[in-house]
């Protein structure tokens, strides 16, 4: 069956660390691949995404995720997390030539210490 | 630009009552998708729609519930007879071309449902 996996449920970061967030996707064709943020109390955005082209995509807010193709990955980074980050983090895949709804990931909660 | 709208926000329903959920797409966008989101689970991808056709259900459960958009108003997803299981955020996103290749879904900020 499709999936999407995220590794971490929980992250814990002090302010300045570096964030790697892990995503992986199980999917026989050819996917375009989302990473979604909803801070609290708010509504999903999109923070970036991948449909072809250069594998490694920058997003808003220093973001940026890499697109593996062999390892079925798209793993979000920011180099050094800020306490405005704090939010849960959703990792999402459709397939191309599909409806384009979205398979999503549980989800990864992002807390920054100040 | 308005985003995409929901509401209520919050609903708050006791088992057996209905449910009547809203969504207003973004302006130009034609295509709505219904997501549900039960606790500590991703989204799940319910029903999408186009102005008055429905061009995916798969993920709807058989029995008590139903969506629609009509050609004027906005996206409703109704559920009958709410058990306490329904409860959940439900979210709308839309997109303007529906496409799997290169389109974008946008959300809503969802409709937190509570059956009592």
């Amino acid at each position: 069956a499709q999936s999407v996996s995220q590794h971490n449920h929980h992250v814990i970061l002090s302010e300045a660390a570096s964030l790697e967030l892990g995503c992986n996707y199980s999917y026989g064709g050819t996917v375009n691949l989302f990473w979604y943020v909803q801070y609290p109390g708010q509504h999903l955005q999109l923070l970036l995404k991948y449909f072809s082209g250069d594998p490694l995509v920058k997003g808003i807010k220093g973001f940026e995720a890499e697109f593996i193709k062999s390892k079925f990955s798209f793993n979000l980074r920011k180099p050094s997390v800020q306490w405005s980050d704090t939010a849960e983090y959703f990792c999402a895949v459709n397939l191309k030539g599909s409806q384009g709804n979205l398979i999503f990931g549980k989800g990864t909660k992002l807390s920054v210490k100040p | 630009n308005a985003g995409v709208m929901q509401n209520p926000r919050h609903l708050v329903r006791r088992r057996g009552q209905e449910a009547r959920l809203r969504c207003s797409p973004m302006k130009g966008h034609s295509h709505v998708y219904w997501y549900r989101q039960l606790p500590e689970e991703g989204l799940k991808f319910m029903v999408y729609l186009q102005k008055e056709n429905i061009i995916d259900e798969s993920g709807m459960p058989k029995e008590r519930f139903s969506a629609e958009f009509p050609k004027e108003g906005p996206s409703i997803l109704r559920i009958q007879q709410v058990v306490r299981g329904d409860s959940a955020a439900y979210f709308c996103a839309s997109s303007p071309f529906g496409a799997g290749d290169t389109d974008t879904q946008y959300f809503g900020p969802g409709t937190r449902l509570t059956v009592l």
